[in-house]
């Protein structure tokens, strides 16, 4: 098993232009989250999906999109990439949505100049 | 405002000596876990301490939770240079209804010195 599988790895960005991250996970987990890494500010939630078809907003969604229209697969889109959205993305699954562990991939180091 | 947060902030200590970390929060909880970061990689989960737990074990790793002082500590005994990383604690909120949130705290650096 892969478990979960985020690409790219690196990214630099010029303001205003847009991409796409992609979270592929293989352990069939129904519940998928995207979160921010910045220093001395932990992790926080941007989006995450209950399951196929359903997404709901973190603590920080602003500037970003989800799609989860596979039960594999959860997309985050930044439409209008801004400096301030230069961070590391860690995407994760659970089995269940309480008492139970996240899976993380690896991260996408996204840099927007 | 962050829900967990882990005290200290870094810490250094020699191989074989043990490692205390401690995490506060704020409100009730369902359940606290402790998760490890090496540099440059992806979260990876320790161990999870339930609610009505007062205490886990898992290997070199000791869990406990005090929510009467809504505070938990995470010991790691006869420590090696390969538990350098970082450490951080993460909150379910007792929120209630289908509100689910996991909240990270800022996390500990923990250096193991050979």
């Amino acid at each position: 098993n892969a478990g979960v599988t985020q690409t790219p790895k690196f990214r630099v960005l010029k303001t205003g232009q847009s991409m796409t991250l992609l979270c592929a996970q293989d352990m069939n987990h129904e519940y998928m989250y995207w979160y921010r890494q910045d220093p001395g500010m932990g992790l926080r939630l941007i989006h995450y999906s209950v399951g196929e078809g359903t997404t709901a907003k973190g603590e920080v969604p602003d500037g970003y999109n989800v799609s989860r229209l596979k039960k594999q697969n959860f997309l985050l889109g930044l439409e209008s990439a801004a400096p301030s959205q230069t961070s590391v993305y860690f995407c994760a699954s659970s089995y269940l949505q309480r008492n139970s562990p996240l899976h993380f991939g690896n991260g996408t180091r996204l840099t927007v100049t | 405002s962050q829900q967990g947060e882990e005290d200290p902030q870094a810490l250094s200590i020699q191989e074989g000596e043990n490692a205390t970390m401690n995490c506060s929060y704020k409100t009730s909880i369902n359940n606290l876990q402790w998760y490890r970061q090496n540099s440059g990689r992806g979260l990876v989960h320790l161990i999870l301490i339930r609610s009505n737990e007062r205490e886990k074990h898992s290997g070199r790793l000791r869990v406990t939770l005090d929510t009467s002082k809504k505070s938990s500590s995470l010991l790691i005994t006869a420590s090696r240079a390969a538990d350098t990383a970082s450490y951080f604690c993460a909150t379910d909120l007792n929120s209630g209804g289908s509100n689910y949130k996991l909240t990270f705290g800022k996390g500990t650096l923990l250096t193991v010195n050979p």
